[in-house]
């Protein structure tokens, strides 16, 4: 079982669309969640940062993190064809030399 | 957010030569680099942990004498890639981890090797 399993996609919405993506993970010790969004040919781009478990909201992007369930959420409101990229999700144990774990990566396409 | 600056963008070699490629911190201080690989469509893959002032850590199956990592300062980590031959021929992206916990990357290389 990998460590962060993510739906590799692709996911397909029409613009406006409510998108949601999703990971799950095995260890209980990740304390840091991260989302990146990444184009192609690009490196990942931080997105959401979240430390232990809650919500976030930055404009149309929401973060969410549940950890009694091992599963983490990213809701983009008002899908926009400037969205479509891949985007990772990734989590940590701590901070210093803990490595960061990252999802296989969700494919975004949003029609216009 | 922080800034992560990796340098070349992207590079092309001859098969047999080595090349270099920095990742610097931009803002902050740096103690831990991480390097990945990313094949087209992929996911990233880490490579090594690079570490100021010591050793690289490599995962497993990566090749410590084909994938050189120096990390001589709090702000700048290298990967230099021997003897490189086609199959070397990848996305290279480096990434920093500020003190609050957040990974922030590089704009990635991309290395052709001819």
């Amino acid at each position: 079982q990998k460590e962060v399993e993510q739906d590799p996609g692709p996911l397909s919405v029409p613009e406006g669309a409510i998108v949601s993506l999703n990971c799950t993970y095995s260890n209980s010790a990740f304390q840091y969640f991260m989302w990146y969004r990444q184009y192609s040919r690009k490196g990942p781009e931080l997105l959401m940062y979240t430390y232990s478990s809650g919500n976030k909201e930055d404009g149309r992007f929401t973060a969410q993190v549940d950890k009694s369930s091992k599963y983490i959420s990213l809701f983009i409101r008002d899908s926009q064809p400037s969205d479509s990229a891949t985007y990772l999700c990734a989590m940590s144990a701590g901070t210093g030399g803990f490595k960061t774990i990252f999802g296989a990566g969700t494919r975004l396409f949003v029609k216009a | 957010g922080a800034v992560v600056s990796q340098h070349p963008s992207w590079v092309i070699c001859k098969s047999g030569t080595s090349v270099k490629i920095e990742c610097r911190s931009l803002d902050f201080q740096a103690t831990t680099m991480f390097w990945y690989r990313q094949f087209p469509k992929q996911s990233l893959m880490l490579m090594a942990t690079s570490n100021e002032g010591s050793k690289a850590t490599y995962e497993q199956g990566v090749e410590k004498d084909k994938f050189l990592i120096n990390h001589a300062s709090l702000t700048l980590s290298t990967l230099t890639v021997t003897s490189a031959h086609p199959e070397d021929s990848s996305f290279y992206i480096c990434s920093a981890r500020v003190p609050q916990g957040q990974a922030f990357f590089g704009q990635g290389t991309r290395l052709t090797v001819v």
